[in-house]
């Protein structure tokens, strides 16, 4: 089983900054099958990006994900949200998929 | 649009069953496979299992197998989480998810069903 591992547990910034989200695979991810999720207090999760960097359909380019860029495997994956904006604040989750049993990670939470 | 519209929050006793669906609309239902996801309590998401409802081909997750059993009717496009006997650490919302038709991320989700089990 992939274990993915979220950090920071939670980040607090002001709006307009910049937020790193990492995510780290006990395994390396192939084809850079790694998705990204946001959760708002109270809401389903919404899916942002898959293929670790694709971005879904609505979703603003003040996010951006980010994978392997050699090889299209590995085991270290980011999202950044550029400018912060109050409707930010969630937990945001990432997924790998591609082997069984597909996991998520823990999440991190971004605070404004 | 695409659609998945989960049933109402429900309030359980411990042993007691409970069966909540999850409705699809707006594409076909039986071409993409439908998963169910577990959030206690100010945790995080956890994929309990999967199914493919055009031949009701299901995948359980390690920790959720024989558990739960997964179910779905496409001649009502719906999909279904079942508990033979419920206990208090089944407490949490449940939502199901649409997997994408090419790969395995989850790109519609539903809205959630809060299930409680308390006495």
């Amino acid at each position: 089983e992939i274990v993915l591992t979220q950090s920071p547990g939670t980040l607090s910034l002001s709006p307009g900054e910049r937020a790193t989200l990492s995510c780290r695979a006990s395994q390396r991810i192939y084809s850079n099958n790694l998705a990204w999720y946001q959760q708002k207090p109270g809401q389903a999760p919404r899916l942002l990006f898959y293929a670790s960097s694709t971005r879904a359909t609505g979703i603003p380019d003040r996010f951006s994900g980010r994978g392997s860029v050699t090889d299209f495997s590995g085991t270290d994956f980011s999202l950044t949200i550029s400018g912060l904006e109050p409707e930010d604040v969630a937990v945001y989750y990432c997924q790998h998929y591609g082997s069984s049993p597909l996991t998520f990670g823990g999440g991190t939470k971004v605070e404004i | 649009e695409v659609q998945l519209v989960q049933s109402g929050a429900e309030v359980k006793k411990p042993g007691e069953s409970l069966k909540i669906s999850c409705k699809g609309s707006g594409y076909s239902f039986t071409s993409y496979w439908i998963g169910w996801v577990r959030q206690m309590p100010g945790k995080g998401l956890e994929l309990m299992g999967l199914i493919y409802p055009g031949d009701s081909d299901s995948k359980y997750s390690p920790s959720f197998q024989g558990q739960v059993t997964i179910s779905a009717d496409k001649s009502i496009n719906t999909a279904y989480l079942q508990w033979t006997s419920l206990r208090a650490s089944d407490s949490a919302i449940y939502y199901c998810a649409r997997q994408a038709i090419a790969d395995d991320y989850f790109d519609t989700w539903g809205q959630g069903t809060l299930v409680t089990v308390s006495s």
